[in-house]
């Protein structure tokens, strides 16, 4: 499995765009780069998913450059409600859906 | 739709004793997984429920068990309580053709004194 390298943590304000950037430079042809956000005592829940270029869902975008070693997931205009934990998965999802997780990014957005 | 449910909430244990968590998955998913998260650190992958049998398993000793039921609902065991046990243990459904989405639940909260 590709490991992922992402900042502890990272600070902003209220109206914001929030960049979180994620290396994985061992990534194989057939990992696909997932994203999941964390609440304190609660479960991870999927933000969003992608393979390459870009993606865009109705709460994140995903940019993934052409040589897929790292991935960057664009949170736009930033509520204090998106103070959370963010992990950068990268997997086939071919063995069983096993999520492997790392430490992930601690955001905290300030009013 | 319901989502993935856990239970119980919270426990607490003692070294030595055995517990049991319980989960129902998201309506229409087949497979359960499950994971440990301590505190400050990011889930960590347990094993894996599809059609009754454990598909996958990670790096957790033998006292880890579990179970699913016809109804695709889990249950994981863990024996012989260690304080290193102590943790949020998170339950997560999904389809087996589905790649890299998995629904959890809130967790189970365990402390082991």
């Amino acid at each position: 499995l590709a490991k992922t390298t992402q900042p502890i943590s990272m600070d902003s304000y209220e109206g914001q765009e929030v960049n979180i950037t994620c290396s994985h430079n061992n990534i194989a042809t057939n990992d696909y780069i997932t994203w999941y956000q964390q609440f304190p005592s609660q479960g991870p829940r999927f933000i969003i998913q992608g393979y390459k270029t870009k993606v865009t869902n109705e709460v994140a975008s995903l940019f993934i450059p052409a040589d897929r070693k790292s991935s960057t997931l664009s949170l736009p205009r930033v509520s204090l409600s998106d103070t959370a934990v963010y992990y950068c998965l990268v997997g086939d999802g071919a063995a069983g859906n096993k999520l492997t997780f790392g430490g992930g990014t601690r955001v905290l957005v300030k009013p | 739709d319901a989502g993935v449910t856990q239970s119980p909430t919270h426990l607490i244990k003692t070294r030595g004793q055995q517990v049991t968590l319980r989960c129902s998955p998201k309506s229409g998913h087949d497979t359960v997984s499950w994971y440990q998260q301590a505190l400050g650190q990011g889930p960590q992958f347990i094993f894996q429920y599809y059609e009754e049998e454990e598909r996958q398993r990670g790096n957790f000793p033998d006292r880890f068990s579990g179970h699913q039921f016809p109804n695709y609902s889990s249950e994981l065991n863990v024996n012989a309580l260690l304080l290193g046990d102590s943790a949020l243990y998170l339950c997560a459904s999904s389809l087996v053709s589905a790649r890299g989405e998995q629904y959890f639940g809130p967790g189970t909260r365990l402390t082991v004194t």
